[in-house]
C-alpha cells in the first residue's frame, strides 16, 4: 500500500510560469511533510518543509500548501527557472515513527526555455 | 564535514560477497537513517540510530542485512552472502539534534550484484 503518490511521473512547465507538484497521501497521521529536489547522480536535497498544524509555508520562489482534508500537498515554484528541472520528491513522516520518512515515487520537472 | 558522505559511490559484486558501506554524516548530526532505493521509486526506510543506539530497523528487509554506528558517528551497512535482488541506490540521511523531522542526504552508493 502506497502511503504517499505523486501521480505525474513527468511535467512540462514554461520557464517563467508557475510549476506545480502535486502529491496525496493516505495516512492521516503523519504530521510532517518535506520535498526534496534531485538531480541526477545526486542525493536528494531538501527544499521546503511543512508541519501538519500548517496550510501553507513559504520560501523565496517556492511555497508548499497542505490540505489536510483532501490529504493532498502541493509545491509551486514561481517563477519557474532552468535549474528548477529536476526530479522531485514528496515525502511524509511521524514523530512516533522517528521521522522515518515515507516517499512518493517523485514527479521528473522540465522547464523549457 | 560540508555534508554527508557515503563511499564507495558505486559497487559491484558477485552474488554470495559480503559488502560493506559506509555513511559519514554531518558533523554534529545525531540522528542517522539508511534507505534503499529502487529505480523509479522513491527510498524505502532500512533503519535509524540516534547517536550510537540503532532505535528502529524495521525496513531491513531480511537477517543479511546488519548495521552498526559503533561511535555515533560513521555507520556501516552490511549485506552479507548477496543475491541480485539487493541490486539498489543505498542512501543515508543525517539530521540535527532536535530536528529529525529535516533529514539530508548523502549522495548514495549504488550497488550492483551480478
Amino acid at each position: 500500500d502506497q502511503q504517499v503518490k505523486q501521480n505525474s511521473p513527468s511535467l512540462s512547465v514554461q520557464e517563467g510560469r508557475i510549476s506545480i507538484l502535486n502529491c496525496d497521501y493516505t495516512n492521516s497521521m503523519f504530521d510532517y511533510f518535506l520535498w526534496y529536489k534531485k538531480y541526477p547522480a545526486e542525493g536528494p536535497t531538501f527544499l521546503i518543509s511543512i508541519s501538519s498544524i500548517k496550510d501553507k509555508n513559504e520560501d523565496g520562489r517556492f511555497t508548499v500548501f497542505l490540505n489536510k482534508s483532501a490529504k493532498h500537498l502541493s509545491l509551486h515554484i514561481v517563477p519557474s527557472q532552468p535549474g528548477d528541472s529536476a526530479v522531485y520528491f514528496c515525502a511524509a513522516s511521524r514523530m512516533d515513527s522517528n521521522y522515518q520518512l515515507i516517499w512518493g515515487a517523485g514527479t521528473k520537472l522540465i522547464i523549457k526555455p | 564535514g560540508a555534508g554527508v558522505s557515503q563511499s564507495p559511490r558505486y559497487k559491484v559484486t558477485k552474488r554470495g560477497q559480503d559488502v560493506a558501506l559506509r555513511c559519514d554524516p554531518i558533523s554534529g548530526h545525531v540522528s542517522l537513517y539508511w534507505y534503499r532505493q529502487a529505480l523509479g521509486q522513491g527510498p524505502e526506510f532500512l533503519t535509524y540510530f540516534n547517536y550510537e543506539a540503532q532505535q528502529d530497523k524495521s525496513g531491513l528487509p531480511n537477517d543479511r542485512f546488519s548495521a552498526e554506528r559503533p561511535e555515533g558517528s560513521i555507520s556501516t551497512l552490511t549485506i552479507q552472502r548477496t543475491e541480485q535482488r539487493d541490486s539498489a541506490m543505498y542512501r543515508c540521511a543525517s539530521s540535527r539534534p532536535g530536528r529529525s523531522e529535516t533529514q539530508y542526504f548523502g549522495p548514495g552508493t549504488r550497488l550492483l550484484v551480478l
